[in-house]
């Protein structure tokens, strides 16, 4: 079983607050990813790590920053944020060419 | 042209009836084919991988792979309404990078 965790769950926020939302694995995988969907939407890579001190900007152009300074751990930051972050955010991992196994997400509502 | 084309339907068939779900993709050199569910709401959790060209089967899914043609496609036999979500098409690209590509998906409604 898949063992990768996000917090929080549900975030409400006001414009121009930091947040950072969190994102573990126990399964030791070396690659991370974090992935934005709007509802109905498809899935946008954002960021990703092929392992320790290792980050990748992904395809949709993003305002946040990760860092990976443990193998289970890789937090997103965003400095200000805004009603256009107003998205899900999914966390996944993966080892090797294996399959990416998926967070339950943080649903980040900015008002 | 995306790189990972699927039709965002909706596909709706019968209770019972077998579904079928295609995926087109435009990397030749793609390694690995993967096919998610997602409920509304919620992540996208996975059915099936396929490598090799051909069928693969498990339980009520079979995933086939045409790699000359580019193409993958998801048979679901026997549909639930339990089966009525979206499903993604996913492929990891050619050596050298390790990014997965999703395709937009396809929602399927099984009528009961």
């Amino acid at each position: 079983e898949a063992d990768i965790y996000q917090t929080p769950r549900y975030l409400v926020i006001g414009t121009g607050k930091k947040i950072t939302l969190e994102c573990s694995q126990t399964m030791g995988h070396d690659k991370m990813y974090w992935y934005q969907q709007d509802p109905g939407m498809e899935l946008h890579l954002i960021h990703y790590s092929y392992g320790v001190n290792s980050t990748e900007k992904g395809d949709l152009s993003s305002e946040s920053t990760v860092s990976r300074i443990r193998t289970e751990h890789f937090p997103l930051t965003l400095e200000s944020a805004r009603p256009s972050h107003t998205s899900q955010y999914l966390c996944a991992s993966n080892e090797g060419l294996a399959e990416q196994f998926f967070g339950p997400g943080t649903r980040l509502t900015v008002l | 042209q995306k790189e990972v084309e699927q039709n965002s339907g909706p596909l709706s068939v019968p209770e019972g009836a077998i579904a079928s779900l295609n995926c087109t993709y435009s990397d030749r050199g793609s390694q690995s084919f993967f096919w998610y569910r997602q409920y509304s709401g919620k992540s996208p959790e996975l059915i099936m991988f396929i490598y090799s060209n051909g069928d693969k089967e498990d339980g009520r899914f079979t995933a086939q792979l045409n790699k000359a043609s580019q193409y993958v496609s998801l048979l679901i036999r026997d549909s639930q309404p339990s089966d009525s979500a979206t499903y993604l098409c996913a492929v990891k690209g050619t050596s050298g990078t390790y990014k997965y590509i999703f395709g937009t998906g396809t929602r399927l409604k099984v009528l009961a």
